[in-house]
């Protein structure tokens, strides 16, 4: 199996910066994605690494080094908008499955 | 494009009674998974329907089964329901692209499941 760990709340002020950390155990790395989940509603994707590297999506970029075991959400220029659960989750080599953390919790104030 | 529907929205339901939710994809993906979040955690992966068949499990027991119709979508069957079964159940559809590359999944809004 895999352990998946995250923060489990952060407070950030609005226009500023923010990374949540992820850090996953796998037998086989295939694949590290980040889904946004506002209260009460259905995960959204944002974004997901294969690759060691950078993705940059807009205001969000996803960071992954696969030797650590690490991957970070890097939200820029947050909004109210942003508070949100932040959900990391890996795909396992052969698996169809995608294992979760808990969540991140982030609670933009103005 | 109508998006993953579930339902029903919501749902409560006695221990040892049964329940039926339903799912059906988006537009063109062939791939139904089902997952069950409690409140606070992440979602956990029940399992995954290709081809009408289970094609992958998590760790849920027997009790747990689902069906997939040749349209595509997909049912999740819960029987000798517990009290910590209490969870919101959220389907995701994908299209098949094979375990070397990825699709994204799309997740319905949910069905809130509440056992008394």
């Amino acid at each position: 199996g895999q352990n998946i760990d995250q923060p489990t709340e952060m407070t950030a002020t609005e226009g500023a910066i923010v990374q949540i950390n992820c850090t996953y155990q796998t037998s086989g790395f295939n694949g590290l994605f980040w889904y946004q989940q506002h209260a009460g509603e259905a995960p959204t994707f944002l974004s997901y690494n294969v690759l060691d590297g950078l993705e940059e999506k807009g205001r969000f970029s996803s960071f992954l080094s696969r030797s650590k075991g690490y991957s970070y959400l890097l939200l820029k220029e947050l909004q109210m908008k942003d508070s949100a659960s932040y959900l990391c989750a890996v795909r396992e080599r052969n698996n169809n499955d995608m294992r979760f953390g808990a969540g991140t919790r982030l609670t933009v104030k103005p | 494009d109508a998006g993953v529907t579930q339902s029903p929205t919501h749902l409560i339901k006695t221990r040892g009674q049964q329940v039926t939710l339903r799912c059906s994809p988006k537009s063109g993906h062939d791939t139904v998974s089902w997952y069950q979040q409690a409140l606070g955690q992440g979602p956990q992966f029940i399992f995954q329907y290709y081809e009408e068949e289970e094609r992958q499990r998590g760790n849920f027991p027997d009790r747990f089964s689902g069906h997939q119709f040749p349209n595509y979508s997909s049912e999740l069957n819960v029987n000798a329901l517990l009290l910590g079964d209490s969870a919101l159940y959220l389907c995701a559809s994908s299209l098949d692209v094979g375990r070397d590359s990825y699709n994204e999944q799309f997740f319905g809004p949910g069905t809130r499941l509440t056992v008394l």
